[in-house]
């Protein structure tokens, strides 16, 4: 009975340097969220997959960052030329279905700090 | 735009009492409200989910209501324990751009024992 896993669990990366975080969501879930949260706020929505397709991409907040799912399990979150601002909690969380009344199970986080 | 704020920012109590932490929400158009918790260095457990069409649900000693038209939850903690010491979120579920949730800031809670 895994749940969600996220790896690795902390990353210190230099400034422009890319790193690429990896959510395993649980068996057979359909749909594949990515959040991030800064210290002490909420988790943004970043983006969202619904097997292997992208449906939603509107939270990336530039360019640098890059989502994909290729074969509809396994996630990665990159993040080109990592800056100062990237520093905080990247969440993943997976959901059974499609529908909107599901409940999203979140992983543990990787906690990203960019010096 | 939606946006979710919970008040108090933190919250200390002594064991035993009961509470109530608050969530409001600008838009009423949601297809649920989820409250979490989320301890220090983990991930977020979901705790009760609340369709629009509900008005409560309850889980032994949580109870959490939601009055959709005037933008507001609750989420009420009976005989609070040390152990429900946590980071508690509330989040709703758009009906525009549904898939996203949108979440407050947390409200830190501390009980002492």
């Amino acid at each position: 009975g895994a749940g969600v896993s996220q790896s690795p669990r902390y990353k210190v990366a230099k400034r422009g340097q890319d790193v690429a975080l990896r959510c395993d969501p649980i068996s057979g879930h359909v749909s594949l969220f990515w959040y991030q949260q800064a210290l002490g706020q909420g988790p943004e929505f970043l983006t969202y997959f619904q097997n292997e397709a992208q449906l939603d991409k509107s939270g990336l907040p530039s360019d640098r960052f890059f989502a994909e799912r290729p074969e509809g399990s396994v996630s990665t979150l990159k993040i080109q030329r990592t800056q100062q601002e990237d520093s905080a909690v990247y969440l993943c969380a997976s959901s059974s279905g499609s529908g909107f009344q599901e409940t999203q199970y979140f992983g543990p986080g990787t906690r990203l700090l960019v010096l | 735009k939606q946006e979710v704020t919970q008040i108090p920012a933190a919250l200390s109590v002594p064991e035993g009492e009961n509470l109530v932490l608050n969530c409001s929400f600008t838009d009423s158009a949601i297809y649920n409200l989820q409250w979490f918790r989320q301890d220090p260095g983990k991930g977020l457990t979901s705790l009760l989910l609340i369709q629009s069409s509900q008005r409560e649900q309850t889980s032994g000693r949580l109870n959490a209501s939601l009055d959709k038209s005037s933008g507001r939850s609750t989420l009420y903690i009976a005989a609070s324990q040390p152990g429900d010491s946590a980071t508690y979120l509330c989040a709703v579920r758009p009906i525009q751009g549904a898939q996203k949730l949108v979440f407050g800031q947390g409200t830190r809670l501390t009980i002492n024992p």
